[in-house]
């Protein structure tokens, strides 16, 4: 079973719309949760972090995690053309010094 | 404020060619990584450095060394490339969050 979990889409959306990504992990132990957003072509970029369950509110993303379920979703509100991206989930594992392990992305279109 | 910087952004290697990618952070971080990214894999940490003066073993460490020169400077050697090594690397820095570089595309034929 891979660490962390992400279904490779594609997923599309109309402009407008909700997107919703999901993420499952495998150690329960894992605490620090991390969205990465990753334009074609370019490298990845920070859009949100969560560490407490519940839901994590940051302009038109939230994330909600659940450690009992070992679940992480990020919602996109109000989807734009530009939200087009593929969307890292990563962690960081119990004991593992800070490093990071990603998921293998969801690729997101939003359709104008 | 350059953040990360890596070099070069693209490299084509023959098989059995040896070459050292660069990575220089100016944040003052004291933990540095590398990663390959391949299609539909994700990152895979290859190795990592805590501090100046450490490194260890990520993910996916066969092939590759690496040297923590300095606090700034962290740098990937690939001593006998292999088609296997094509990817695309990211060096990333952090001190809470991390910092990415634009990546180098490295092609081995």
């Amino acid at each position: 079973q891979k660490e962390v979990e992400q279904n490779s889409g594609p997923l599309s959306v109309p402009e407008g719309a909700i997107a919703s990504l999901n993420c499952t992990y495998s150690d329960r132990g894992s605490q620090s949760f991390f969205w990465y957003r990753q334009y074609s072509g370019k490298s990845p970029e920070l859009i949100m972090s969560i560490y407490s369950n519940g839901d994590k509110e940051d302009g038109r993303f939230t994330a909600q995690l659940n450690k009992a379920s070992q679940y992480v979703s990020l919602l996109i509100r109000d989807s734009q053309p530009s939200d087009s991206a593929t969307y890292l989930c990563a962690l960081i594992s119990s004991g593992s010094a800070r490093q990071l392990t990603f998921g293998s992305g969801t690729q997101l279109t939003v359709l104008p | 404020n350059a953040g990360v910087t890596q070099t070069p952004k693209f490299q084509v290697l023959k098989t059995g060619q040896s070459m050292t990618l660069q990575c220089a952070q100016d944040m003052n971080h004291n933990s540095m990584y590398w990663y390959r990214q391949d299609p539909g894999m994700g990152l895979r940490l290859i190795y990592y450095s805590a501090s100046e003066g450490t490194t260890d073993k990520g993910e996916v460490p066969n092939g590759y060394n690496v040297s923590r020169l300095n606090k700034r400077e962290f740098s990937l050697r690939l001593e006998s490339a292999a088609p296997s090594q094509t990817s695309v690397y990211f060096c990333a820095s952090s001190d809470y969050g991390y910092t990415f570089g634009s990546g180098t595309r490295l092609t081995v034929v």
